[in-house]
This record gives structure tokens, sequence and C-alpha cells, in this order.
């Protein structure tokens, strides 16, 4: 399995546009790219999922690169309520799809 | 609100008592996980199942003994616990472990204390 690097802590205004970025360096062919999102005491929430270029939903924009080595998830206009932790996750496709968390990046949104 | 319904929310139990952890779901899923998330921590998985056979199995202590009973339900019965097992326990489904990687849907979990 791949594994994931990102920032451990990210602070940012209410109203901004945030951007988390994900290091996968030894991403193989069949891995999906998969973002959750965990409040406290609550249980992670899909968020987005891409395998490359770019992926958009009503809540996220992922962007993957052609080389698909990091991926950034994009939050637009953040709000109090998108401090959480944001994992990025690396799922191989085609099996048992064993998804291993990574540390996580806590982002606070300041008022 | 979640899709996935775990019980009971909290759990205190001495290292002697046997007890069980409960996970409900009624999306047709057909994957079901147990995962353990300690404080400050990333989620780490414990067993997943696939249309109720036991796939994996991440090296757990046998005093954590998994069941699915059904489709809908998995439970995670607990014997002889130690307190570092002090955790978070969450439950989640996915549509099945195809070839499409899917979405897992978590519950909120349990929250364990061993004494």
């Amino acid at each position: 399995l791949a594994k994931t690097t990102q920032p451990i802590s990210m602070d940012s205004y209410e109203g901004q546009e945030v951007n988390i970025t994900c290091s996968h360096n030894n991403i193989a062919t069949n891995d999906y790219i998969t973002w959750y999102q965990q409040f406290p005491s609550q249980g992670p929430r899909f968020i987005i999922q891409g395998y490359k270029t770019k992926v958009t939903n009503e809540v996220a924009s992922l962007f993957i690169p052609a080389d698909r080595k990091s991926s950034t998830l994009s939050l637009p206009r953040v709000s109090l309520s998108d401090t959480a932790v944001y994992y990025c996750l690396v799922v191989q496709s085609g099996g048992y799809q064993k998804v291993t968390f990574g540390i996580g990046t806590k982002l606070q949104v300041i008022p | 609100d979640t899709e996935v319904t775990q019980t009971p929310k909290h759990l205190v139990m001495g290292m002697t008592n046997k007890k069980s952890l409960k996970c409900e779901q009624h999306m047709g899923h057909r994957a079901m996980y147990w995962y353990k998330q300690k404080a400050k921590k990333p989620p780490e998985l414990m067993f997943v199942y696939s249309y109720e056979k036991l796939s994996i199995n991440e090296s757990v202590p046998s005093r954590f003994s998994p069941e699915c009973p059904n489709s809908s339900l998995l439970n995670l019965h607990l014997h002889a616990l130690q307190p570092e097992d002090s955790a978070l326990y969450l439950c989640a489904s996915s549509q099945d472990l195809g070839p499409r990687v899917q979405p897992q849907h978590f519950g909120d979990g349990t929250r364990l204390s061993i004494l």
C-alpha cells in the first residue's frame, strides 16, 4: 500500500479556500485516492475520491496531477463547521480494498 | 445521523468482563469492517467481513472476537481486555469488495474504557 504524507495541521480564516496536499510517491496503477473528514467523537465521513485529473462534488474538489504522486483536496469558502481532521488515503482497487489511514491534517477554521 | 448504527455509544468494563459491541446497517452493503481508534490517532483496521465471511484479520489479539450473523449485523465480542484496549471502536460498511473502490460508511463508534 502506498504511504501518504500530509501536513499535520493547518489554520484558515472563514470564507477562504483551503487546499490540503497529500503526497503518495509510490502509488500503484490500480490505486485510487480517497479523502475522509472526521469530526471529534464521530466516525470518518467520505468526502471525495479520484483516479486522475480533477473530480468535483458538492463539497470539495480533488486535483490529481498526471504523475499521480500527489493530490490536493480543495475546500471552497470554509466555515467554522469545516474544522475537522482530513485524511488522505490510497486504496487499491480489485481486491480486499484494505484501507490504511495516515496521520491526517487537523484543519482549524478561525472566525 | 449516520446510516451505520453502533451500540452502545459508551461502555465501561473491567478486565474480567465479557461484553459485545454491535453494529447495524440497512444499506444492503455486503462488506463490513471494525476499526480501533486511539485518541488523536488515525483509525486502524482490525477486521473485514465480506458476504458474512471473515476476509481480513489484521493480527488482532484473540480477546477480540468478531461475528457477522447476517448481512446487516456485525458484532465484536470482548473478553479479558487490557487497559490499553481503551479506544473508540468504529464500524463501517461498503457496498462490497468488488473491483471498484467503494466509499466506506462509518458509524460514530463505541467509546470503550477498560478499568
